[in-house]
């Protein structure tokens, strides 16, 4: 099936530091999707991104939905303690078919 | 509630005994998920819901797992004779409308252990 292949798997960071992380696929996707994870908690969305080529923002965190449909990526800009978790990025190939989601990128900050 | 809530939030059995699993959705969502999540693992689509049928299943590992729906609304996992390869999280979603934008709304999740 479809696969999402996301890195890093971990990364340890300073607060104050900007964080970048991917996600690539083999095949495209008409969605891409953001979402975080605490522990004990279920995922929740911080971005979606709907258009080839789209740069969207929400506060500190920036998300762009690659030219190919086959990749995306997410920015986290001055990272605070809060921002510690588990970052999925998630596709969608056409409408009415499930999400697919990554493996996803666990992130640490140190204060 | 305001959020999708699932029940029991741990539940540990036994090899070969029958689980169930709930979830209530958000109201007035009409399409609702269900996924496993792995230790170390993203989440694994299982079957979705829009309304009260199963619009898709295929991702149900095999006959053992079956889940209803039956008033559109509140719907239940079913495992029966579970093994222990089935621990996992198992993580209810719900979206107002299904599919279109991807957006899901995801509940805490039933940890479930099999001994």
């Amino acid at each position: 099936g479809q696969q999402l292949n996301q890195s890093p798997q971990s990364m340890f960071i300073q607060e104050g530091e900007d964080v970048s992380m991917n996600c690539t696929s083999s095949s495209i996707f008409n969605t891409w999707l953001w979402y975080k994870q605490d522990p004990g908690e279920g995922p929740v969305l911080l971005i979606a991104l709907y258009k080839a080529g789209e740069l969207t923002s929400n506060g500190r965190l920036t998300a762009q939905f690659g030219i190919t449909r086959k990749d995306s990526f997410l920015n986290i800009s001055a990272s605070i303690p809060s921002d510690v978790g588990i970052y999925f990025c998630a596709g969608q190939s056409e409408g009415n078919t499930p999400l697919v989601f990554g493996k996803g990128t666990r992130l640490s900050v140190i204060a | 509630g305001a959020g999708v809530s699932q029940t029991p939030s741990n539940k540990v059995t036994e090899k070969g005994k029958y689980v169930e699993l709930r979830c209530d959705p958000i109201s007035g969502h009409t399409a609702l998920y269900w996924y496993r999540q792995s230790l170390g693992q993203g989440p694994e689509f299982l079957i979705y819901f829009q309304g009260t049928g199963a619009a898709d299943d295929s991702g149900l590992p095999n006959d053992r797992f079956f889940a209803v729906r039956p008033e559109g609304s509140v719907s239940t996992l079913k495992i029966q004779r579970t093994e222990r390869g089935d621990s996992a999280v198992y993580l209810c979603a719900s979206s107002p409308i299904a599919g279109t934008t991807g957006e899901l709304f995801f509940g805490e999740g039933s940890r479930l252990t099999v001994l």
